[in-house]
């Protein structure tokens, strides 16, 4: 099955230090998204890509969708306390049909010291 | 836009007991909407996929007969879970897809179940 390999598990930084996470596939996916979420809450979307290449900013989040369509980044810049939370990369290939399955790395925990 | 809800929000029941989550889109129809399982610390599990008048597509090694899905209409979802047993414990979490050029997937708050 279609697998994702999402880095860093878990990062600890300082408030206002820039972050990078990626996450690298087997096989190719037609959309990536990067979720946020919070304990106890479901994932909030931070932002989509639907074309390969495509580099996407929210606010202080920015990522890409990479050309090969193996891969994604996001960057956080200027990191607040608010940003502490896990980070799920999401892929979704067309699976048959008209169901659009999700695949979801492991994701990465951010912990950030004020 | 593209609100998606959850009842209840925390469930506790006894070991034997059905309990049905409610999953909705507020402010959207959803054609397909999916019920994912999250363990402690761990990465979401799609249980299955869920289209609205049709029955649900389950994923390999989910009983379809332990977790009964109903899409009844294009704004809502339910999950039972049947005869429950400690080992169901979990945070469920549904989410509700819109059909078009742009499809992404919203998820709701998730339901905490804890069987005693």
């Amino acid at each position: 099955g279609q697998q994702l390999n999402q880095s860093p598990q878990s990062m600890f930084i300082q408030e206002g230090e820039d972050v990078s996470m990626n996450c690298t596939s087997s096989s190719i996916f037609n959309t990536w998204l990067w979720y946020k979420q919070d304990p106890g809450e479901g994932p909030v979307l931070l932002i989509a890509l639907y074309k390969a290449g495509e580099l996407t900013s929210n606010g202080r989040l920015t990522a890409q969708f990479g050309i090969t369509r193996k891969d994604s980044f996001l960057n956080i810049s200027a990191s607040i306390p608010s940003d502490v939370g896990i980070y799920f990369c999401a892929g979704r290939s067309r699976s048959g049909g008209s169901n659009y399955k999700l695949t979801f790395g492991k994701g990465t925990l951010l912990t950030v010291n004020p | 836009g593209a609100v998606v809800s959850q009842h209840p929000s925390r469930v506790i029941c006894k070991s034997g007991t059905s309990v049905k989550i409610e999953c909705r889109s507020l402010d959207f129809q959803a054609t397909t909407m999916f019920w994912y399982r999250q363990f402690p610390k761990k990465s979401l599990m799609l249980m299955a996929t869920s289209n609205e008048g049709s029955k649900a597509t389950y994923e390999q090694g989910v009983e379809k007969d332990k977790f009964l899905i109903n899409h009844a209409s294009l704004t809502l979802s339910t999950l039972t879970v049947t005869s429950a047993h400690p080992e169901d414990s979990s945070f469920y979490i549904c989410s509700a897809s819109l059909e078009g050029l742009q499809e992404t997937q919203y998820f709701g708050p998730g339901t905490r179940l804890l069987v005693l």
